[in-house]
Protein backbone atom coordinates (compact mmCIF):
# COMPACT_ATOMS: atom_id res chain seq x y z
CA UNK A 1 0.00 0.00 0.00
CA UNK A 2 1.08 3.66 -0.34
CA UNK A 3 1.70 5.73 2.60
CA UNK A 4 3.45 8.52 4.79
CA UNK A 5 4.24 8.88 8.09
CA UNK A 6 5.61 11.73 9.40
CA UNK A 7 5.66 12.91 13.73
CA UNK A 8 2.40 13.71 15.00
CA UNK A 9 3.57 16.44 16.86
CA UNK A 10 7.06 18.54 17.72
CA UNK A 11 7.74 21.42 19.46
CA UNK A 12 10.78 23.83 19.50
CA UNK A 13 11.90 27.32 20.80
CA UNK A 14 12.03 30.37 19.52
CA UNK A 15 15.00 31.05 17.32
CA UNK A 16 15.96 27.60 17.30
CA UNK A 17 16.15 25.13 14.20
CA UNK A 18 13.81 22.24 13.86
CA UNK A 19 13.86 19.43 11.39
CA UNK A 20 10.42 17.82 10.46
CA UNK A 21 10.71 13.88 9.02
CA UNK A 22 9.02 12.30 6.67
CA UNK A 23 9.11 9.06 5.07
CA UNK A 24 6.89 7.82 2.03
CA UNK A 25 6.05 4.75 0.56
CA UNK A 26 3.87 5.44 -3.04
CA UNK A 27 3.70 3.08 -6.27
CA UNK A 28 6.62 5.26 -8.47
CA UNK A 29 7.01 9.12 -7.62
CA UNK A 30 7.00 12.39 -9.19
CA UNK A 31 7.90 14.39 -6.35
CA UNK A 32 7.35 15.61 -2.74
CA UNK A 33 5.68 18.18 -1.24
CA UNK A 34 5.51 20.00 1.96
CA UNK A 35 2.10 22.46 2.54
CA UNK A 36 1.85 24.53 5.89
CA UNK A 37 -1.41 25.10 7.74
CA UNK A 38 -1.98 26.93 10.31
CA UNK A 39 -5.23 26.66 12.49
CA UNK A 40 -8.72 27.27 11.01
CA UNK A 41 -6.39 28.34 7.81
CA UNK A 42 -5.80 26.37 4.28
CA UNK A 43 -2.87 24.71 3.42
CA UNK A 44 -0.14 26.36 1.65
CA UNK A 45 2.67 25.13 -0.51
CA UNK A 46 6.16 25.23 1.05
CA UNK A 47 8.16 23.54 -1.38
CA UNK A 48 9.03 20.58 -3.96
CA UNK A 49 11.32 18.07 -4.74
CA UNK A 50 11.68 15.78 -7.00
CA UNK A 51 15.77 15.59 -7.62
CA UNK A 52 17.47 14.19 -4.87
CA UNK A 53 19.49 16.71 -2.71
CA UNK A 54 18.72 20.51 -0.42
CA UNK A 55 16.33 23.13 -1.87
CA UNK A 56 16.98 26.20 0.39
CA UNK A 57 14.02 28.99 0.44
CA UNK A 58 15.19 31.66 2.67
CA UNK A 59 14.15 30.05 6.52
CA UNK A 60 13.19 27.12 5.37
CA UNK A 61 14.74 24.21 3.30
CA UNK A 62 13.40 21.10 2.11
CA UNK A 63 15.54 17.47 1.52
CA UNK A 64 14.90 14.55 -0.18
CA UNK A 65 16.12 10.93 -0.39
CA UNK A 66 14.45 8.94 -3.26
CA UNK A 67 16.28 5.46 -2.31
CA UNK A 68 15.24 6.14 1.10
CA UNK A 69 12.29 6.83 0.49
CA UNK A 70 12.96 10.12 2.70
CA UNK A 71 12.16 14.09 3.30
CA UNK A 72 12.57 16.54 6.17
CA UNK A 73 11.32 20.02 6.17
CA UNK A 74 14.01 22.32 8.25
CA UNK A 75 13.11 25.30 9.40
CA UNK A 76 15.81 27.48 11.24
CA UNK A 77 15.72 31.33 13.17
CA UNK A 78 12.24 29.80 14.27
CA UNK A 79 9.90 32.48 14.86
CA UNK A 80 6.07 32.17 16.97
CA UNK A 81 4.40 32.50 13.31
CA UNK A 82 5.81 29.33 12.37
CA UNK A 83 3.42 27.52 14.94
CA UNK A 84 1.42 25.33 12.21
CA UNK A 85 0.65 21.64 11.24
CA UNK A 86 3.54 20.27 8.40
CA UNK A 87 2.25 18.24 6.17
CA UNK A 88 3.66 15.73 3.80
CA UNK A 89 2.44 14.47 0.54
CA UNK A 90 4.17 12.30 -1.56
CA UNK A 91 2.90 12.29 -5.40
CA UNK A 92 2.55 8.38 -7.16
CA UNK A 93 3.21 7.55 -10.79
CA UNK A 94 -0.60 8.57 -11.43
CA UNK A 95 0.46 12.09 -9.89
CA UNK A 96 -1.95 11.49 -7.22
CA UNK A 97 -0.98 12.75 -4.25
CA UNK A 98 -0.58 10.77 -0.42
CA UNK A 99 -0.70 12.88 2.20
CA UNK A 100 0.38 12.64 5.43
CA UNK A 101 -1.84 13.60 8.97
CA UNK A 102 0.63 16.70 9.31
CA UNK A 103 3.21 17.16 12.14
CA UNK A 104 1.79 20.16 14.77
CA UNK A 105 4.62 21.90 15.33
CA UNK A 106 4.48 23.91 18.63
CA UNK A 107 7.05 27.01 19.23
CA UNK A 108 7.98 28.03 22.79
CA UNK A 109 9.32 31.22 23.69
CA UNK B 1 -8.59 38.34 -6.19
CA UNK B 2 -9.17 35.36 -4.26
CA UNK B 3 -7.24 32.60 -6.26
CA UNK B 4 -9.58 29.38 -5.02
CA UNK B 5 -13.10 30.80 -3.53
CA UNK B 6 -15.33 28.62 -1.98
CA UNK B 7 -18.84 29.44 -0.22
CA UNK B 8 -20.18 29.43 2.36
CA UNK B 9 -17.16 29.53 4.85
CA UNK B 10 -19.20 27.69 7.80
CA UNK B 11 -22.32 25.45 7.64
CA UNK B 12 -24.49 24.43 10.43
CA UNK B 13 -27.45 22.09 9.72
CA UNK B 14 -29.19 19.07 11.05
CA UNK B 15 -29.15 15.79 10.05
CA UNK B 16 -30.65 14.71 6.88
CA UNK B 17 -30.59 18.13 4.95
CA UNK B 18 -29.21 18.66 1.83
CA UNK B 19 -26.37 21.42 1.00
CA UNK B 20 -24.18 22.38 -1.30
CA UNK B 21 -21.07 24.15 -1.13
CA UNK B 22 -19.73 26.43 -4.31
CA UNK B 23 -15.70 26.21 -5.24
CA UNK B 24 -14.53 29.06 -8.00
CA UNK B 25 -10.89 29.28 -9.23
CA UNK B 26 -9.20 32.46 -11.22
CA UNK B 27 -6.13 30.60 -11.87
CA UNK B 28 -6.87 29.06 -15.41
CA UNK B 29 -5.83 25.98 -13.99
CA UNK B 30 -7.03 22.63 -15.29
CA UNK B 31 -8.09 20.17 -12.50
CA UNK B 32 -9.70 20.55 -9.59
CA UNK B 33 -10.33 18.61 -6.17
CA UNK B 34 -12.94 18.47 -3.39
CA UNK B 35 -10.89 17.38 0.31
CA UNK B 36 -12.29 16.49 3.31
CA UNK B 37 -10.42 17.24 6.68
CA UNK B 38 -11.45 15.63 9.71
CA UNK B 39 -10.87 16.31 13.50
CA UNK B 40 -7.65 14.64 13.42
CA UNK B 41 -6.41 16.95 10.49
CA UNK B 42 -6.28 14.33 7.83
CA UNK B 43 -6.88 15.13 4.60
CA UNK B 44 -8.71 12.85 2.37
CA UNK B 45 -9.14 13.44 -1.57
CA UNK B 46 -13.05 13.06 -2.35
CA UNK B 47 -12.84 13.71 -5.96
CA UNK B 48 -10.95 15.10 -8.40
CA UNK B 49 -12.27 17.10 -11.98
CA UNK B 50 -9.81 17.54 -15.30
CA UNK B 51 -11.37 20.30 -17.80
CA UNK B 52 -14.88 19.13 -16.62
CA UNK B 53 -13.97 15.57 -16.20
CA UNK B 54 -14.05 13.62 -13.04
CA UNK B 55 -10.81 11.69 -12.89
CA UNK B 56 -10.97 10.66 -9.28
CA UNK B 57 -13.53 9.84 -7.17
CA UNK B 58 -12.42 7.86 -3.99
CA UNK B 59 -14.55 5.91 -1.72
CA UNK B 60 -16.85 8.29 -1.11
CA UNK B 61 -20.52 7.61 0.13
CA UNK B 62 -23.12 8.49 -3.17
CA UNK B 63 -24.95 11.10 -0.71
CA UNK B 64 -21.75 13.18 -1.58
CA UNK B 65 -22.16 14.24 -5.84
CA UNK B 66 -20.13 16.91 -7.58
CA UNK B 67 -20.63 19.05 -10.40
CA UNK B 68 -18.12 20.79 -12.76
CA UNK B 69 -20.36 23.55 -14.81
CA UNK B 70 -17.14 24.82 -16.72
CA UNK B 71 -13.53 23.92 -15.48
CA UNK B 72 -13.48 27.13 -12.89
CA UNK B 73 -16.04 25.76 -11.23
CA UNK B 74 -16.30 22.38 -8.72
CA UNK B 75 -19.51 22.17 -6.83
CA UNK B 76 -20.58 19.44 -3.89
CA UNK B 77 -23.44 18.54 -3.36
CA UNK B 78 -24.23 16.39 -0.09
CA UNK B 79 -27.76 14.94 0.01
CA UNK B 80 -29.33 13.56 3.71
CA UNK B 81 -26.65 14.86 5.74
CA UNK B 82 -25.02 12.61 8.80
CA UNK B 83 -22.88 13.29 11.92
CA UNK B 84 -20.10 11.97 10.58
CA UNK B 85 -20.21 14.43 7.52
CA UNK B 86 -18.94 17.27 10.08
CA UNK B 87 -15.58 18.38 8.81
CA UNK B 88 -13.64 21.03 7.23
CA UNK B 89 -14.23 20.46 3.16
CA UNK B 90 -11.31 21.99 0.94
CA UNK B 91 -11.60 22.45 -2.49
CA UNK B 92 -8.41 23.34 -4.31
CA UNK B 93 -6.89 23.07 -7.92
CA UNK B 94 -3.39 22.52 -9.50
CA UNK B 95 -2.16 23.30 -13.59
CA UNK B 96 -1.30 20.03 -15.34
CA UNK B 97 2.28 19.10 -15.65
CA UNK B 98 3.25 20.78 -19.30
CA UNK B 99 6.32 22.72 -18.54
CA UNK B 100 9.43 21.80 -16.95
CA UNK B 101 9.40 23.43 -13.76
CA UNK B 102 5.75 22.86 -13.35
CA UNK B 103 5.13 21.20 -9.99
CA UNK B 104 1.61 20.45 -9.74
CA UNK B 105 1.37 22.48 -6.14
CA UNK B 106 -2.43 22.76 -5.50
CA UNK B 107 -3.75 25.78 -4.29
CA UNK B 108 -6.95 25.45 -1.98
CA UNK B 109 -9.89 27.70 -1.10
CA UNK B 110 -10.42 28.74 2.65
CA UNK B 111 -11.99 25.88 3.54
CA UNK B 112 -16.02 25.03 4.16
CA UNK B 113 -16.37 23.97 7.97
CA UNK B 114 -19.35 21.86 7.63
CA UNK B 115 -21.39 21.26 11.39
CA UNK B 116 -23.90 18.35 11.54
CA UNK B 117 -26.27 18.81 14.42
Amino acid sequence: GQNIDQPTEMTATEGAIVQINCTYQTSGFNGLFWYQQHAGEAPTFLSYNVLDGLEEKGRFSSFLSRSKGYSYLLLKELQMKDSASYLCAAMDSNYQLIWGAGTKLIIKP
Amino acid sequence: DTAVSQTPKYLVTQMGNDKSIKCEQNLGHDTMYWYKQDSKKFLKIMFSYNNKELIINETVPNRFSPKSPDKAHLNLHINSLELGDSAVYFCASSQDLVEPLDTGELFFGEGSRLTVL
